[in-house]
């Protein structure tokens, strides 16, 4: 079984601020893990993934996460949040066994970046 | 290289109907996944297709089904439509299932 944990349904932040959404997961097997970003109206963009390689992942619009396997976390980090990063945020899990490539998405957190 | 192309991107349909989602995937992509998204439920998985097979499906009636083609462009059809499958219906698609998965514009369907 795998499941995703966004503990943050909101997050505000000011420009220029740091950001930090937080997520947990659950999985039987061992997990790739994503966040992707929504703006209003539009599809969901990759931001970056884990997959067992180096645990600091660093993706798109300086965004970057740590996978944290003894805390089962996997936190998204920004160090000065920009205006344009307002939108909901998915982390997601994957399990990677046969037949079983459904991605398990979080409920999302929404981020409002203030002037 | 062009992304997930979803057409219609907007939809209105009448309770009783039925429908049909298209979904392009990119290029040389052969794992067609599809999820609904509404404000109650978020995004839940509704099925995956991988070389014209179906390989994973998610807990949602029969009403919902779907098919893949040889060119792997896929489809989705609700029937009976009824008011609580008004959502974003979104395609995603990767290189095999295993690999990240690029999403779609979605299709917003209202039912009426």
């Amino acid at each position: 079984a795998q499941s995703v944990t966004q503990l943050d349904s909101h997050v505000s932040v000011s420009e220029g601020t740091p950001v930090l959404l937080r997520c947990n997961y659950s999985s039987s097997y061992s997990p790739s893990l994503f966040w992707y970003v929504q703006h209003p109206n539009k599809g969901l963009q990759l931001l970056l993934k884990y997959t067992s390689a180096a645990t600091l992942v660093k993706g798109i619009n300086g965004f970057e996460a740590e996978f944290k396997k003894s805390e089962t976390s996997f936190h998204l980090t920004k160090p000065s949040a920009h205006m344009s990063d307002a939108a909901e945020y998915f982390c997601v899990v994957k399990s990677e066994g046969y037949n079983n490539n459904d991605m398990r998405f979080g409920a999302g957190t929404r981020l409002t970046v203030k002037p | 290289k062009a992304g997930v192309t979803q057409t219609p991107r907007y939809l209105i349909k009448t309770r009783g109907q039925q429908v049909t989602l298209s979904c392009s995937p990119i290029s040389g992509h052969r794992s067609v996944s599809w999820y609904q998204q509404t404000p109650g439920q978020g995004l839940q998985f509704l099925f995956e297709y991988f070389s014209e097979t179906q390989r994973n499906k998610g807990n949602f009636p029969g009403r919902f089904s779907g098919r893949q083609f040889s060119n792997s462009r896929s489809e989705m059809n609700v029937s009976t439509l009824e008011l609580g499958d008004s959502a974003l219906y979104l395609c995603a698609s990767s290189f095999r299932g295993e690999t990240e998965a690029f999403f779609g514009q979605g299709t917003r369907l209202t039912v009426v």
